[in-house]
């Protein structure tokens, strides 16, 4: 059974600082998915990583997939309060469906 | 524009009773999918289909019957077998396993 773990499951961080959320899992897997959702929103898609050693970024967030170690990162950089959600990583070994991590809540404080 | 509609955004049930939540796309996704999500949880996959006419239980189908008759439209029923309804229901559709999924906006079921 592939199991996704994230840590850390909430992070509070101040702006301005830098920070590192991870997504370890447990069966190979070329493609892997970072969402994002606001309070009682639904979920968005923020980066698709296809290939071990992607890499993508978008303003201050950048992920990356290492296979081998079967692990993702989503850097933060510089937070800002907008960046406040909900981080969820999910994995599709198959390319059938998607097992979620159970998400990172991030607060930015001022 | 393309998306995902789910429908309705709120939908209360009472005890015994079935409801069907609405999932229709005009993507041209071949795959659809129907997750829960409880409060301060991630999301766990109750039924998904990869074509017409062929659907595939999740973790937690019990409880829970799918239809997908055409390829646009995957609706969801709620059964009065599911002792514990009241979630978040996301659905999703996929060009499968390459782009990630498109969510609809979800439904808030309440049983009352």
């Amino acid at each position: 059974e592939l199991k996704v773990e994230q840590n850390p499951l909430f992070l509070s961080m101040q702006e301005g600082k830098n920070y590192t959320i991870y997504c370890n899992y447990s069966t190979t897997s070329d493609r892997l998915y970072w969402y994002r959702q606001d309070p009682g929103k639904s979920l968005e898609s923020l980066f698709v990583l296809l290939s071990n050693g992607a890499v993508k970024q978008e303003g201050r967030l950048m992920a990356s997939l290492d296979t081998k170690a079967r692990l993702s990162t989503l850097h933060i950089t510089a937070a800002v309060h907008d960046l406040s959600a909900t981080y969820f990583c999910a994995v599709d070994p198959n390319a059938g469906k998607s097992t979620f991590g159970d998400g990172t809540t991030l607060t930015v404080k001022p | 524009d393309g998306g995902i509609t789910q429908s309705p955004k709120y939908l209360f049930r009472k005890e015994g009773q079935n409801v069907t939540l609405s999932c229709e796309q005009n993507l041209n996704h071949d795959a659809m999918y129907w997750y829960r999500q409880d409060p301060g949880q991630g999301l766990r996959l109750i039924y998904y289909s990869q074509i017409v006419n062929d659907f595939q239980k999740g973790d937690i189908a019990e409880g829970y019957s799918v239809s997908r008759e055409k390829k646009e439209s995957f609706p969801l029923t709620v059964t009065s077998a599911q002792k514990n309804p009241t979630a978040f229901y996301l659905c999703a559709s996929s060009t499968t396993g390459v782009y990630g999924y498109t969510f609809g906006s979800g439904t808030r079921l309440t049983v009352v």
